[in-house]
């Protein structure tokens, strides 16, 4: 089945650097990889996702980028602000009969952001 | 717009017992998925429904079991409880034909 690698566990980082955060997945099958974004004692909440037809995408301060050949993705917050910190969980799913499937997540990823 | 809820919020029993945990989903969303978080390992796959039906189950003994309701809630059942089940058991919905998951709050379940 599919196993989610995610890098680093722990990041901190200055208020106003980037934060960059990588995944692998194993199965080439997977076709959709969102990032949720988990507040203390929140649930997640879906921050971006890509699919597997997409290389690159943005939205302001965020951006994914995947790369299909070396079944990886990664996560970019730049100006990072204390509000960015939480625990952030990359994932993939494949799509089963016109359906996507269950998510697999990684384990995560704390970013610390010092003002 | 409601989102995703689940009760009850918090949920206490002893090892041997059977916990039963509810979610509804978004109005409109068909699918559910049931996910552990259990300190330190992340969100662990459970279970998926669809139109009633199991789709797909994750890598937990077959005292974890659940169903779908024709209304689409759906009910995640525990049997013979120990001590590694403690964790929060997080719920999701989506549309069939969307790939984006709306988490619910949780059920946060101590066993003793």
């Amino acid at each position: 089945g599919e196993n989610v690698e995610q890098h680093p566990s722990t990041l901190s980082v200055q208020e106003g650097d980037s934060a960059v955060i990588k995944c692998t997945y194993s199965d080439s099958a997977s076709n959709y990889f969102p990032w949720y974004k988990q507040e203390l004692g929140k649930r997640p909440q879906l921050i971006i996702d890509i699919r597997s037809n997409v290389g690159e995408k943005k939205d302001q301060r965020i951006a994914v980028t995947l790369n299909k050949t070396a079944k990886h993705f990664s996560l970019h917050i730049t100006e990072t602000q204390p509000e960015d910190s939480a625990v952030y969980f990359c994932a993939a799913s494949i799509s089963i009969g016109g359906s996507q499937g269950n998510l697999i997540f990684g384990k995560g990823t704390k970013l610390s952001v010092k003002p | 717009e409601a989102g995703v809820t689940q009760s009850p919020t918090h949920l206490i029993k002893t090892r041997g017992q059977q916990a039963t945990l509810r979610c509804s989903p978004i109005s409109g969303h068909t699918s559910v998925y049931w996910y552990q978080q259990a300190l330190g390992l992340g969100l662990q796959f459970l279970l998926w429904y669809d139109e009633g039906e199991e789709r797909n189950r994750g890598n937990f003994p077959p005292r974890f079991s659940g169903r779908q309701f024709p209304n689409y809630s759906s009910e995640l059942n525990v049997n013979a409880l120990e001590l590694e089940d403690s964790a929060l058991y997080l719920c999701a919905s989506s549309l069939y034909y969307q790939e984006t998951q709306y988490f619910g709050p949780g059920t946060r379940l101590l066993v003793l």
